[in-house]
């Protein structure tokens, strides 16, 4: 059971350089969302989606963009790095239906990303 | 608007002693809460949740949670330390009708010493 998959789990980019980080699930939640991890900030949302083809802004979405084309896939695009970007950056995601027992995320190890 | 206040941002016990991480939760609603543990390096684990029922709720690890509406608070407690216990741990709230979108709070690094 793969659960969440993010890759790449590490990335160094120059500044202003474009990359794509992705988030892959097998579990057909509806429900994935991108966080941002800042030490002493906790988790910060940058986007989120509740369905193929529908996506929304959260907390933090400046300098990012998200599209959903299938349940399993929701990557995350940094459009030009800046150094402000270097964080921890985790996919979750989730039943949007059900019972209250399917409340909650299932997170992705992480992809750790600095710009230079 | 849900929100999820953790106090203190490091907590420091010694090995066999009593963890509490304390939460306290604003929702205008009933809250579903949620305990999440990050050791390094890795992502977030369940720890446990609260939804409806039995407000004192367990968790892996020996880890369990009372929810006290009239406090506002789902306090994190084990009552004996072990070192792999060292991790961070995140505070989240969501409520019905929210897209199941969890607000998280900033985080309780707990050390355990030897």
């Amino acid at each position: 059971n793969a659960g969440v998959t993010q890759t790449p789990k590490f990335q160094v980019l120059k500044t202003g350089q474009s990359m794509t980080l992705q988030c892959a699930q097998d579990m057909n939640h509806e429900y994935m969302s991108w966080y941002r991890q800042d030490p002493g900030m906790g988790l910060r949302l940058i986007h989120y989606s509740v369905g193929a083809g529908i996506t929304d802004q959260g907390e933090v979405p400046n300098g990012y963009n998200v599209s959903r084309s299938t349940t399993e896939d929701f990557p995350l695009r940094l459009l030009s790095a800046a150094p402000s970007q270097t964080s921890v950056y985790f996919c979750a995601s989730s039943y949007l239906w059900g019972s209250v027992t399917t409340y909650g995320y299932t997170f992705g190890s992480g992809t750790r990303l600095t710009v230079v | 608007a849900q929100s999820v206040t953790q106090l203190g941002s490091h907590v420091s016990v010694s090995e066999g002693a009593l963890v509490l991480l304390r939460c306290n939760y604003s929702s205008s609603v009933p809250p579903y809460l949620f305990w999440y543990v990050q050791y390094p390096n890795q992502g977030l684990q369940l720890l446990l949740k609260y939804t409806t029922g039995a407000t004192l709720v367990k968790g892996i690890n020996g880890f369990e949670a009372e929810f006290k509406k009239s406090e506002t608070s789902f306090h994190l407690t084990k009552p004996s330390a072990h070192m792999s216990d060292a991790a961070e741990y995140f505070c989240a709230v969501t409520e019905e009708g929210s897209a199941r979108q969890l607000t998280f709070g900033s985080g309780t690094q707990l050390t355990v010493l030897p």
